[in-house]
Protein backbone atom coordinates (compact mmCIF):
# COMPACT_ATOMS: atom_id res chain seq x y z
CA UNK A 1 0.00 0.00 0.00
CA UNK A 2 1.38 3.23 -1.13
CA UNK A 3 1.60 6.01 1.81
CA UNK A 4 3.03 9.34 1.94
CA UNK A 5 4.44 11.31 4.88
CA UNK A 6 5.02 15.04 4.99
CA UNK A 7 7.43 16.31 7.10
CA UNK A 8 9.08 19.78 8.50
CA UNK A 9 9.09 22.33 11.09
CA UNK A 10 5.41 23.35 12.01
CA UNK A 11 6.27 26.91 12.90
CA UNK A 12 8.40 29.50 9.85
CA UNK A 13 9.06 33.55 11.05
CA UNK A 14 7.93 35.54 8.47
CA UNK A 15 10.05 36.20 5.58
CA UNK A 16 11.83 32.68 5.58
CA UNK A 17 11.34 29.53 3.65
CA UNK A 18 8.89 27.09 4.32
CA UNK A 19 10.94 23.65 4.04
CA UNK A 20 8.52 20.50 3.81
CA UNK A 21 9.52 16.59 2.62
CA UNK A 22 7.27 14.19 1.80
CA UNK A 23 8.50 10.30 2.22
CA UNK A 24 7.13 7.73 -0.30
CA UNK A 25 6.76 4.55 0.90
CA UNK A 26 5.56 1.26 -0.36
CA UNK A 27 6.39 2.23 -4.05
CA UNK A 28 8.42 4.20 -5.96
CA UNK A 29 8.86 8.11 -7.03
CA UNK A 30 9.38 7.03 -10.79
CA UNK A 31 7.20 7.66 -13.38
CA UNK A 32 4.74 9.72 -11.32
CA UNK A 33 3.56 13.25 -11.01
CA UNK A 34 3.98 14.63 -7.38
CA UNK A 35 1.72 17.70 -6.10
CA UNK A 36 2.23 19.50 -3.34
CA UNK A 37 -1.50 21.44 -2.08
CA UNK A 38 -2.30 23.31 0.66
CA UNK A 39 -5.91 24.18 2.35
CA UNK A 40 -5.65 27.33 4.76
CA UNK A 41 -7.79 27.47 7.77
CA UNK A 42 -11.09 27.92 6.96
CA UNK A 43 -10.91 28.11 2.90
CA UNK A 44 -10.26 25.46 0.17
CA UNK A 45 -7.76 23.74 -1.25
CA UNK A 46 -5.05 25.26 -3.27
CA UNK A 47 -2.70 23.22 -5.82
CA UNK A 48 0.70 24.71 -5.01
CA UNK A 49 3.04 23.24 -8.03
CA UNK A 50 3.49 19.77 -9.56
CA UNK A 51 7.13 17.93 -10.81
CA UNK A 52 7.25 15.01 -12.38
CA UNK A 53 9.74 12.29 -10.96
CA UNK A 54 12.54 13.06 -14.14
CA UNK A 55 12.24 16.50 -12.81
CA UNK A 56 10.42 18.81 -14.85
CA UNK A 57 7.94 21.43 -12.67
CA UNK A 58 4.60 23.11 -12.96
CA UNK A 59 3.95 26.25 -10.54
CA UNK A 60 0.75 27.58 -9.73
CA UNK A 61 1.31 31.60 -11.52
CA UNK A 62 0.28 33.23 -7.51
CA UNK A 63 2.86 31.35 -5.96
CA UNK A 64 6.00 30.78 -9.09
CA UNK A 65 8.56 33.36 -7.63
CA UNK A 66 8.42 31.87 -4.26
CA UNK A 67 8.37 27.67 -5.04
CA UNK A 68 11.33 25.51 -5.91
CA UNK A 69 10.47 21.47 -5.23
CA UNK A 70 12.73 18.54 -5.74
CA UNK A 71 12.63 15.03 -6.27
CA UNK A 72 15.25 12.96 -4.34
CA UNK A 73 14.99 9.27 -5.80
CA UNK A 74 18.07 7.77 -3.57
CA UNK A 75 15.47 8.62 -0.58
CA UNK A 76 12.05 8.00 -2.11
CA UNK A 77 11.44 11.56 -1.38
CA UNK A 78 10.14 14.95 -2.60
CA UNK A 79 10.45 18.32 -1.21
CA UNK A 80 9.05 21.64 -1.33
CA UNK A 81 10.56 24.82 -0.96
CA UNK A 82 8.38 28.46 -0.63
CA UNK A 83 10.37 31.77 -0.13
CA UNK A 84 9.32 34.74 1.81
CA UNK A 85 6.37 33.42 3.55
CA UNK A 86 4.01 35.55 5.49
CA UNK A 87 1.11 34.54 7.80
CA UNK A 88 -1.41 34.23 4.23
CA UNK A 89 1.19 30.69 3.59
CA UNK A 90 -0.05 29.10 6.94
CA UNK A 91 -1.95 26.19 5.93
CA UNK A 92 -1.76 22.14 6.18
CA UNK A 93 0.26 21.36 3.61
CA UNK A 94 -0.83 18.40 1.71
CA UNK A 95 1.63 16.03 -1.17
CA UNK A 96 0.16 13.96 -3.71
CA UNK A 97 0.36 11.30 -6.32
CA UNK A 98 -0.34 11.31 -9.66
CA UNK A 99 -0.19 8.55 -12.29
CA UNK A 100 -1.57 10.87 -14.77
CA UNK A 101 -1.89 14.13 -14.67
CA UNK A 102 -5.85 14.65 -14.49
CA UNK A 103 -5.82 13.35 -10.79
CA UNK A 104 -4.38 12.44 -7.38
CA UNK A 105 -4.81 8.69 -6.53
CA UNK A 106 -2.83 8.46 -3.31
CA UNK A 107 -2.87 11.69 -0.56
CA UNK A 108 -0.45 12.45 2.70
CA UNK A 109 -2.03 13.39 5.71
CA UNK A 110 -1.06 16.26 5.51
CA UNK A 111 1.06 19.07 8.00
CA UNK A 112 0.28 22.20 9.78
CA UNK A 113 2.90 24.86 8.93
CA UNK A 114 2.06 28.12 11.01
CA UNK A 115 3.69 31.13 9.43
CA UNK A 116 4.19 33.17 12.94
CA UNK A 117 7.68 35.20 14.75
CA UNK B 1 -11.49 33.16 -12.92
CA UNK B 2 -12.35 29.14 -13.08
CA UNK B 3 -14.44 28.10 -10.09
CA UNK B 4 -15.82 24.72 -8.75
CA UNK B 5 -19.47 25.11 -6.45
CA UNK B 6 -20.58 22.71 -4.10
CA UNK B 7 -24.00 22.16 -2.91
CA UNK B 8 -25.39 21.62 -0.49
CA UNK B 9 -22.44 22.87 2.07
CA UNK B 10 -23.57 20.55 4.86
CA UNK B 11 -26.17 17.29 4.15
CA UNK B 12 -27.93 15.72 7.04
CA UNK B 13 -28.81 12.22 6.19
CA UNK B 14 -29.15 8.79 7.81
CA UNK B 15 -27.53 5.22 7.41
CA UNK B 16 -29.33 3.53 4.73
CA UNK B 17 -30.33 6.90 2.66
CA UNK B 18 -29.23 8.02 -0.61
CA UNK B 19 -27.24 11.19 -0.80
CA UNK B 20 -26.48 13.07 -4.06
CA UNK B 21 -23.77 15.77 -3.68
CA UNK B 22 -23.40 18.30 -6.77
CA UNK B 23 -20.33 20.03 -8.20
CA UNK B 24 -20.89 23.12 -10.58
CA UNK B 25 -18.34 24.51 -12.43
CA UNK B 26 -18.44 28.31 -14.03
CA UNK B 27 -16.64 26.80 -17.23
CA UNK B 28 -17.16 24.00 -19.10
CA UNK B 29 -15.36 20.99 -17.64
CA UNK B 30 -13.87 18.09 -20.07
CA UNK B 31 -15.51 14.86 -18.51
CA UNK B 32 -11.83 13.49 -18.27
CA UNK B 33 -10.45 16.05 -15.68
CA UNK B 34 -13.74 15.68 -13.15
CA UNK B 35 -12.59 13.95 -10.03
CA UNK B 36 -14.20 13.59 -7.03
CA UNK B 37 -12.55 12.75 -3.09
CA UNK B 38 -13.51 11.82 0.10
CA UNK B 39 -11.92 12.73 3.28
CA UNK B 40 -12.52 11.80 6.78
CA UNK B 41 -11.01 14.02 9.89
CA UNK B 42 -7.05 13.51 10.12
CA UNK B 43 -7.09 11.52 7.39
CA UNK B 44 -5.42 11.58 3.75
CA UNK B 45 -7.82 12.17 1.30
CA UNK B 46 -9.05 9.19 -0.68
CA UNK B 47 -9.26 9.41 -4.51
CA UNK B 48 -13.13 8.12 -5.07
CA UNK B 49 -14.45 8.56 -8.98
CA UNK B 50 -12.18 10.21 -11.54
CA UNK B 51 -12.85 11.05 -15.16
CA UNK B 52 -16.85 11.96 -14.03
CA UNK B 53 -17.96 8.53 -13.80
CA UNK B 54 -15.23 5.88 -13.45
CA UNK B 55 -14.69 4.53 -9.72
CA UNK B 56 -11.34 4.67 -8.62
CA UNK B 57 -9.66 1.21 -7.21
CA UNK B 58 -11.26 -0.54 -4.29
CA UNK B 59 -14.31 2.14 -4.23
CA UNK B 60 -17.57 0.16 -3.50
CA UNK B 61 -19.84 0.30 -6.18
CA UNK B 62 -22.54 2.31 -3.90
CA UNK B 63 -20.68 5.83 -5.26
CA UNK B 64 -21.23 6.62 -8.69
CA UNK B 65 -20.15 9.70 -10.62
CA UNK B 66 -22.26 11.64 -13.70
CA UNK B 67 -22.44 14.49 -15.23
CA UNK B 68 -21.06 16.76 -18.52
CA UNK B 69 -20.01 20.17 -19.22
CA UNK B 70 -20.74 22.29 -16.12
CA UNK B 71 -22.83 19.85 -13.55
CA UNK B 72 -21.43 16.76 -11.79
CA UNK B 73 -22.67 14.80 -9.31
CA UNK B 74 -21.01 12.14 -6.80
CA UNK B 75 -23.93 9.96 -5.72
CA UNK B 76 -23.99 7.07 -2.76
CA UNK B 77 -26.41 5.21 -3.28
CA UNK B 78 -27.40 3.59 0.23
CA UNK B 79 -25.27 5.17 3.02
CA UNK B 80 -22.67 3.44 5.29
CA UNK B 81 -21.92 4.67 8.90
CA UNK B 82 -18.24 5.11 6.90
CA UNK B 83 -19.09 7.27 4.33
CA UNK B 84 -19.66 10.11 6.24
CA UNK B 85 -17.10 12.42 5.99
CA UNK B 86 -16.27 15.39 3.86
CA UNK B 87 -16.61 15.17 0.40
CA UNK B 88 -14.79 17.61 -2.63
CA UNK B 89 -14.80 17.89 -6.14
CA UNK B 90 -11.62 18.69 -8.56
CA UNK B 91 -10.82 19.92 -12.19
CA UNK B 92 -7.86 19.39 -14.38
CA UNK B 93 -7.39 22.49 -16.89
CA UNK B 94 -5.85 25.38 -18.16
CA UNK B 95 -4.10 27.65 -15.36
CA UNK B 96 -3.51 26.46 -13.04
CA UNK B 97 -3.94 23.42 -14.17
CA UNK B 98 -5.76 22.45 -10.64
CA UNK B 99 -9.14 23.74 -9.38
CA UNK B 100 -10.85 22.18 -5.79
CA UNK B 101 -14.48 22.85 -4.82
CA UNK B 102 -14.95 23.71 -1.18
CA UNK B 103 -16.38 20.96 -0.36
CA UNK B 104 -19.80 19.05 1.14
CA UNK B 105 -20.03 17.73 4.19
CA UNK B 106 -21.70 14.62 4.80
CA UNK B 107 -23.18 14.11 8.09
CA UNK B 108 -25.18 12.00 10.26
CA UNK B 109 -28.65 13.13 11.15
Amino acid sequence: QVQLQESGPGLVKPSETLSLTCSVSGGSVSNYYWSWIRRPAGKGLEWIGRIYSSGNTNYNPSLKSRVTMSVDMSKNQISLKLRSVTAADTAVYYCARGEDIRKFDYWGQGTLVTVSS
Amino acid sequence: EFVLTQSPGTLSLSPGERATLSCRASQSVSNSYLAWYQQKPGQAPRLLIYGASSRATGIPDRFSGSGSGTDFTLTISRLEPEDFAVYFCQQYGSSPPYIFGQGTKLEIK
